[in-house]
């Protein structure tokens, strides 16, 4: 089975401009989480989803921050506008239950200039 | 709220040495635990896991057990490789939410 998939794998912009990252999570996982990895904070919980429907977004850091999951198949996170201290590696993961390990994809390493 | 706690890295350690690496956890019902391993580039792969007390998690030769009453669940593998030179996260999952909560990782070199 095809794993978790995101895309870019790379993503280089600059401050102000609109950044969306892509994920398609294992078919038949019914959890989406999206996180954010720094050196700083670690590994951060920003959002996750059941079913598509947003169940927990308290970890978007601010207003900037959007992810949306229109089917089961895709997920995008979305950042307008982008500011230098957004530069981090953001992983996508996804599980079958809400009790199953979560399985990553290789993230997406973002860099604001 | 629910944390995880590892011990600070770098471990430096040569080829076939015993490693361990500590993990404690302060939870408020009965998480689920696991190891995940982080290679250069990658994304975090499960390595085991430990659903309630006393169980012990697999694989690869690491192992781990979930000890309630330390609130542990220590990573521990008999001899390692060069190629087991990684990023080790302990983490916890909330029964009730399934958040995951990270530790801060444990970054492991192994020298030949």
């Amino acid at each position: 089975d095809a794993g978790v998939i995101q895309s870019p794998r790379h993503e280089v912009t600059e401050m102000g401009q609109e950044v969306t990252l892509r994920c398609k999570p294992i078919s038949g996982h019914d959890y989406l989480f999206w996180y954010r990895q720094t050196m700083m904070r670690g590994l951060e919980l920003l959002i996750y989803f059941n079913n598509n429907v947003p169940i927990d977004d308290s970890g978007m850091p601010e207003d900037r921050f959007s992810a949306k999951m229109p089917n089961a198949s895709f997920s995008t996170l979305k950042i307008q506008p982008s500011e230098p201290r957004d530069s981090a590696v953001y992983f996508c993961a996804s599980s079958r239950e809400g009790n199953q390990p979560q399985h990553f994809g290789d993230g997406t390493r973002l860099s604001i200039l | 709220g629910d944390s995880v706690t590892q011990m600070e890295g770098p471990v430096t350690l040569s080829e076939e040495a015993f490693l361990t690496i500590n993990c404690t956890y302060t939870a408020t019902g009965y998480p689920s635990l696991f190891w995940y391993v982080q290679y250069p580039g990658e994304g975090l792969q499960l390595l085991l896991k430990a659903t309630k007390a006393d169980d012990k998690g697999s694989n690869k030769g690491f192992e781990a057990t979930y000890r309630k009453e330390t609130t542990s669940f220590h990573l521990e593998k008999g001899s390692v490789q060069v190629s087991d030179s990684a990023v080790y996260f302990c983490a916890l999952s909330d029964p009730r939410t399934y958040k995951y909560i990270f530790g801060t990782g444990t970054r492991l070199k192994v020298l030949a």
